[in-house]
């Protein structure tokens, strides 16, 4: 159980244009659901925080214009990246908390967006 | 603010041997969780152990126990008789309180298990 799907696992797209990734949680129902952004060899950046059927929560100093979050369903949050650039190529990956825990939240597998 | 600290170098560690990893956390809430996640290469990102600022005793999850000491604000994690699959980045984070899991991450710990 508690299974978290990303899609796509890896995206390759040009400067200028915009990529959508999405996040399912596949066998349990997510309130809310939580990018992340990850440098190589560094640790994951709190992104935002996305919540069923409201805005999305921005960490300060995230671009809300660029990076686009819309959580649909208790089962899908996607994050768009808006006009990307070279210095968006990063490992993307969406966490979500189950309905009604108080803690426990699951990964995705992660989304490799390069931007050339 | 929160600040998680994982100040150990990469580590290699005998198999069927046991191995801490550190982490000191700073925060000013009372109420805070901290976790212990395992990124293998592959990228994503595994739950190994949950503890609780109120939680009395260290959380135990199968080999994977929680070292807290809370006067100290640390949350080392044990692996005991380590495996050829514990090779990975481990990472201690924070919550920011009782149902907030808005998490902040430490740099992380390599570990290498070797034969």
């Amino acid at each position: 159980g508690a299974v978290v799907s990303q899609h796509p696992s890896r995206v390759i797209c040009k400067s200028g244009t915009s990529v959508k990734i999405e996040c399912r949680s596949l066998d349990f129902q997510a309130t809310t659901m939580f990018w992340y952004r990850q440098f190589p060899k560094q640790s994951l950046m709190l992104m935002a925080t996305s919540n069923e059927g409201s805005k999305a929560t921005y960490e300060q100093g995230v671009e809300k214009d660029k990076f686009l979050i819309n959580h649909a369903s208790l089962t899908l949050s996607t994050l768009t990246v808006t006009s990307a650039h070279p210095e968006d190529s990063s490992f993307y990956i969406c966490s979500a908390q189950i309905r009604g825990s108080n803690y426990e939240q699951y990964f995705g597998p992660g989304t490799r967006l390069t931007v050339t | 603010a929160q600040k998680i600290t994982q100040t150990q170098p990469g580590m290699f560690v005998q198999e069927k041997e046991a191995v801490t990893l550190d982490c000191t956390y700073d925060t000013s809430d009372p109420s805070y969780g901290l976790f212990w996640y395992k990124q293998p290469s592959s990228g994503e990102m595994i739950f190994l152990i949950y503890q609780g600022s109120y939680d009395q005793q260290n959380a135990t999850e199968g080999r994977y126990s929680l070292n807290f000491q809370k006067a100290r604000k640390s949350a080392n994690l044990v692996i005991s008789a380590s495996q050829l699959g514990d090779s990975a980045m481990y990472f201690c984070a924070m919550s920011r309180g009782y149902g907030n899991n808005r998490l902040a991450f430490g740099k992380g710990n390599q570990v290498v298990v070797i034969p």
